[in-house]
């Protein structure tokens, strides 16, 4: 199947700092990728999409200057978490489509303390 | 009412039984539907997907998608302890942009 990686895929950062993750698409060309927060044992939720050399489009009550979104490529997506909080710690996965099906990075566990 | 509920479970089996997960979905408009395998810490991983009603058989693993019942399942045959993982499914349709719309997922342990 397609690869999207994902990086870092864990990462500890003091309240107050802010931490970027990255997603590609290894082997195809992506002009949407998605954001998604997990929670433990909890499903996905979708953040915000992703759009190349456009604006992301963010998902109701999900602050997007909290969360920045950059598509400056076919292939690579990043996400900011701008001033992170304890309450930012979570599971964030990115996806990308290849046709009609989506395949998922590896995850970023985010840890704020 | 949720879009798509799933029994989180966890659901516990011996090895080689048949495993049922389902979901059930209230938005007729579904018509792309996926099972996603999840391990613990990492990303989910595309199992099975199927388009509309119907029957779809990959080795172990059948999906079935029953539209009318707005109600989709997959079935695990000879499972196995590496089958251990949260199984999610996840339903999109035309016009909704490749938004995926997930379950809750349900928590399967195959033991030994």
């Amino acid at each position: 199947g397609a690869v999207v990686s994902q990086h870092p895929s864990r990462v500890i950062c003091k309240s107050g700092t802010s931490v970027k993750i990255e997603c590609r698409s290894l082997d195809f060309q992506a002009t949407t990728m998605f954001w998604y927060r997990q929670f433990p044992k909890k499903s996905l939720m979708l953040m915000a999409t992703s759009n190349e050399g456009s604006k992301a489009t963010y998902e109701q009550g999900v602050e997007k200057d909290k969360f920045l979104i950059n598509h400056a490529s076919l292939t690579l997506s990043t996400l900011t978490v701008t001033s992170a909080h304890p309450e930012d710690s979570s599971f964030y996965i990115c996806s990308g489509f290849r046709d009609t099906e989506a395949f998922f990075g590896q995850g970023t566990r985010l840890t704020v303390v | 009412q949720k879009e798509v509920e799933q029994d989180p479970g966890p659901l516990s089996v011996p090895e080689g039984a048949i495993v049922s997960l389902n979901c059930t979905y209230s938005n007729s408009a579904f018509q792309y539907f996926m099972w996603y395998r999840q391990y613990s810490r990492k990303g989910p991983e595309l199992l099975m997907y199927t388009y509309s009603s119907g029957n779809k058989e990959d080795g172990r693993f059948t999906a079935q998608v029953d539209k009318s019942s707005k109600y989709i399942s997959l079935f695990i045959r000879d499972s196995q302890p590496s089958d251990s993982a949260t199984y999610l499914c996840a339903m999109s349709f035309t016009g909704g942009g490749n938004k995926l719309t997930f379950g809750t997922g349900t928590q399967l342990k195959v033991e030994l």
